[in-house]
């Protein structure tokens, strides 16, 4: 099955700094998502992104299907952005989520 | 509207208990699926619901573990005889159909002493 890797695997910046986490897939995917798990332990949706480039506000994704990677920017972090982000993906035989092992974000004020 | 609710939010049972935990998906979503997440890892695939009948259940780790969405809506997901190594975070999720994005709920935390 598809394999899901993220890097790095810890980041810890301080407040105001950008960051990019990356995301590889080994297969071709239907369905690739960013999450956000917060300290609280609840996955919030940030991007649904087979493919192409999306914005929302601090917060944008880029993913190159053909080269098999996701990009996740994160521009003037806050302290409220740290937890762990997730990128899982969907393959085209199944509809589970594989998931990445997570980029653990720690912003220091 | 409302999201993905899972009740209870915290379970503790003594171990060989029977536990039931349960998921009221995004209303109009017809598929459900089932994960648990140990702590410092990624969610694990358990089972996933297109309607009524269970699409995919190569996840359950073996069969103590047994889901059932009677109605198409609210799922429960069965743990029969807990074992220790049962502890960890169960999550449910909803799309609207297979090829949407998923939405996770809180979460239930099982812990069995």
């Amino acid at each position: 099955g598809i394999q899901v890797e993220q890097s790095p695997p810890d980041l810890i910046l301080q407040e105001g700094a950008n960051s990019t986490l990356r995301c590889n897939f080994s297969d071709s995917v239907n369905n690739l998502q960013w999450f956000h798990q917060n300290p609280w332990g609840q996955l919030i949706n940030l991007f649904y992104i087979p493919s192409g480039t999306k914005q929302n506000g601090r917060l944008s994704a880029t993913t190159v299907a053909t080269e098999r990677y996701s990009l996740l920017y994160i521009s003037s972090s806050q302290t409220t952005d740290s937890g762990v982000y997730f990128c899982a993906c969907r393959e085209d035989s199944n509809y589970q989520l594989i998931w990445g092992a997570g980029t653990k974000l720690i912003i220091k004020p | 509207g409302a999201g993905v609710s899972q009740t209870p939010s915290n379970k503790v049972t003594e171990k060989g208990k029977y536990v039931e935990l349960r998921c009221d998906p995004i209303s109009g979503h017809t598929a459900l699926y089932w994960y648990r997440q140990s702590l410092g890892q990624g969610p694990e695939f358990l089972i996933y619901f297109q309607g009524t009948g269970a699409a995919d259940d190569s996840g359950l780790p073996n069969d103590r573990f047994f889901a059932v969405r009677p109605e198409g809506s609210v799922s429960t997901l069965k743990i029969q005889r807990t074992e220790r190594g049962d502890s960890a975070v169960y999550l449910c999720a909803s799309s609207l159909t297979l090829r949407t994005a998923q939405y996770f709920g809180p979460g239930t935390r099982l812990t069995v002493l």
